[in-house]
């Protein structure tokens, strides 16, 4: 079965700076997909970012990029120039061929 | 374009009691899934729904049952509730034919037992 680890339940980063959460997760897949979801306090989940397993190419969509290391089983999420409105709680999913599997979440702090 | 909704936002029930959550797909789309989240952990899988049958199944007993109607919307039904189950419910929906693509969610039902 997958797992997925997210070993760092909260982290706090200055205004403007860039932080990095890590994610591992445990699968015998050669296909499948990984994301990165933000759930602010109004709990709804918002995408963030998505990597396909097959391109080694790493996700990147505007402050947000991905570090994606297959061999290591890897996904980690790098945040630059940390807004206020991204304080969130975070959480890796994996997506395999049957469900997607989250890790227990990262909670971020964006301090002024 | 409307995305997924939920009903209702927040519910009350007490032990043994039984309840019905509700799931909209954001259009276009046809396959739904549900989670339960505990406060402070990550979702869990419990099921999805896709051409009105259940297609995969977590770790969930047979008291979560589920239901997709022809418009693509479902339910989702807790029996025998314990207090175990207050939490979170997020419904999330997708694109059954396009591997990969990221699943959608809507904004949760609070459930909550007495």
């Amino acid at each position: 079965a997958q797992t997925v680890t997210q070993s760092q339940p909260e982290m706090s980063v200055q205004e403007a700076e860039t932080v990095t959460l890590s994610c591992t997760y445990d699968t015998s897949e050669n296909n499948y997909y990984l994301f990165w979801y933000k759930q602010p306090p109004s709990r709804q989940m918002i995408l963030v970012i998505r990597q396909e397993a097959y391109k080694q190419q790493n996700a990147t969509e505007n402050r947000f990029s991905v570090n994606f290391q297959k061999a290591a089983k890897s996904f980690s999420l790098k945040i630059s120039d940390s807004q206020l409105g991204d304080t969130a709680m975070y959480f890796c999913a994996f997506l395999g061929p049957n469900d997607m599997r989250f890790g227990a979440g990262t909670r971020l702090t964006v301090k002024p | 374009d409307a995305g997924v909704t939920q009903s209702p936002t927040h519910l009350i029930k007490t032990r043994g009691q039984q309840v019905t959550l509700r799931c909209s797909p954001k259009s276009g789309h046809d396959t739904v899934s549900w989670y339960q989240q505990a406060l402070g952990q990550g979702p869990q899988f419990i099921f999805q729904y896709y051409e009105e049958e259940e297609r995969q199944r977590g770790n969930f007993p047979d008291r979560f049952s589920g239901h997709q109607f022809p418009n693509y919307s479902s339910e989702l039904n807790v029996n025998a509730l314990l207090l175990g189950d207050s939490a979170l419910y997020l419904c999330a929906s997708s694109l059954r034919n396009r591997a990969g693509q990221p699943q959608h969610f809507g904004d949760g039902t609070r459930l909550s037992i007495l």
